[in-house]
């Protein structure tokens, strides 16, 4: 079947410093959604991405996806305590993928940041 | 957020025994889900619905069942809880018209099974 698999999946850094977490699947993707949750919360959905090669820019936080479908990454410039929580990417393929009506949407295991002040 | 409720926020029971957890939606949206989450494997998919009484599963349903009788109402059934289903269950919806739509999370139900 389908995985994501995400690194890092700890990430400690100094107040200021950038973080990269990375998310790649073993199959073609239609599209990929980042969620965050902060400690003891839910995850919430940050962005989705959909076509080859595509970045896209929300504040501090860069996120591409890669010209074959297969990968992306989320970026974050100069981190704050603010950033701290779990950053996840969810890959899901196609409608005919998995021959039902619902795309499968397949989540990595998750990059923890902690932000250092 | 997005109107979604998860009953109980939190729930201790004993091995062996049957449990309940309720999503409840007050936006008539099509798609529901519930997930659960444990450290080092991220969110997995236990069972989704795309409509009134229409229902499959997802990649760890072993062990759980749902129903969904009304479009505001999914409900996710441990028929008999063990150990390993401690865990956080989330339920999702989609609020989008298309399948592709991103998902938008309840708060939670902490389940420990003892």
């Amino acid at each position: 079947g389908q995985q994501v698999m995400q690194i890092p999946q700890y990430q400690h850094v100094q107040e200021g410093e950038d973080f990269t977490t990375y998310c790649n699947s073993s199959t073609t993707l239609s599209n990929i959604q980042w969620y965050k949750q902060r400690p003891g919360g839910h995850p919430v959905f940050l962005i989705q991405l959909v076509k080859s090669g595509e970045v896209k820019k929300q504040k501090r936080l860069t996120f591409q996806f890669g010209e074959a479908k297969k990968n992306s990454s989320l970026h974050i410039t100069a981190t704050q305590t603010t950033d701290v929580g779990t950053y996840f990417c969810a890959g899901q393929r196609g409608l005919n993928a998995g021959g039902t009506s619902y795309g499968k949407l397949t989540f990595g295991q998750g990059t923890i940041l902690t932000v250092h002040p | 957020d997005a109107g979604i409720t998860q009953s109980p926020r939190h729930k201790v029971t004993e091995t062996g025994t049957p449990v309940t957890l309720r999503c409840h939606q007050t936006e008539n949206h099509r798609y529901m889900y519930w997930y659960r989450q444990d450290p080092g494997h991220g969110l997995r998919l236990i069972h989704y619905s795309y409509g009134v009484k229409d229902t499959d599963k997802g990649e760890v349903s072993d062990g759980y069942s749902v129903s969904r009788s009304k479009t505001e109402d999914f409900l996710l059934t441990l028929e008999s809880a063990t150990s390993s289903q401690t865990s956080v269950y989330f339920c999702a919806i989609s609020p989008g018209a298309n399948w592709n739509s991103p998902l938008h999370f309840g708060n939670g139900t902490r389940l420990t099974v003892t």
